[in-house]
């Protein structure tokens, strides 16, 4: 079975802290994920990596970088977070090889900033 | 422009059939998936659409018409452990994005 792992359920930052998601995934995928998860939007992708050190902005980029320094690990940084950042973000990997390929989720990180 | 549209919530009775209904208006189109997600789990994957017609998987079923833009997740003999929201994900034709409704929450009721 595949397995998508983030390093926190719970978190509670306060305004301007340096905040670290951390996702690891056990299946070698190439595509890696980051969600943030908001009632009544659904989904939506901050950044996605497609290789090692590769990364590309997703729809809502802004107050947030990743780092992919190896390929089962995908980190999200949010530089100085704000409380519009409070949501469920959730890591999600995938392959690259066929379109019905699905995605697959860690459990996601629910993160409070206060 | 990418817009992908579902109910927000739904309720049934335990035993019922249950249709969730999905529009989608996207730049391409290269399959449509449907995902579960239990209340603080992640989503799993359910159903994948990329010809038109309907896809069967045991009490679940997923259907697909192109032309219309539409889908649909239909729900058999309804169980109580089916209560959770159900995620409709479009992928465009080029890389490995999803575009993600909004979800549909839906409740079964006894």
């Amino acid at each position: 079975d595949v397995k998508v792992t983030q390093s926190s359920r719970y978190l509670v930052k306060r305004t301007g802290e340096k905040v670290f998601l951390e996702c690891v995934q056990d299946m070698d995928h190439e595509n890696m994920f980051w969600y943030r998860q908001d009632p009544g939007l659904g989904l939506r992708l901050i950044y996605f990596s497609y290789d090692v050190k590769m990364k590309e902005k997703g729809d809502i980029p802004e107050g947030y970088s990743v780092s992919r320094e190896k390929k089962e690990r995908f980190s999200l940084i949010l530089e100085s977070a704000s409380t519009n950042q409070t949501s469920m973000y959730l890591c999600a990997s995938g392959t690259s090889g066929r379109a019905t390929d699905t995605q697959y989720f860690g459990p996601g990180t629910r993160l409070t900033v206060l | 422009g990418q817009n992908i549209d579902q109910p927000t919530e739904m309720t049934a009775t335990e035993g019922a059939i249950v249709q969730i209904n999905c529009t989608y208006q996207t730049s391409g189109f290269n399959g449509l998936f449907w995902y579960q997600q239990h209340a603080g789990e992640a989503p799993t994957f359910l159903s994948y659409n990329v010809l038109d017609g309907l896809e069967e998987k045991g009490r679940f079923s997923s259907f697909l018409s192109r032309s219309k833009g539409y889908s649909y997740l239909l729900l058999k003999e309804l169980q109580m452990k089916d209560s959770a929201s159900y995620l409709c994900a479009v992928r465009p034709p080029y890389g490995q994005n999803f575009v993600f409704g909004p979800g549909t929450r839906l409740s079964v009721l006894p």
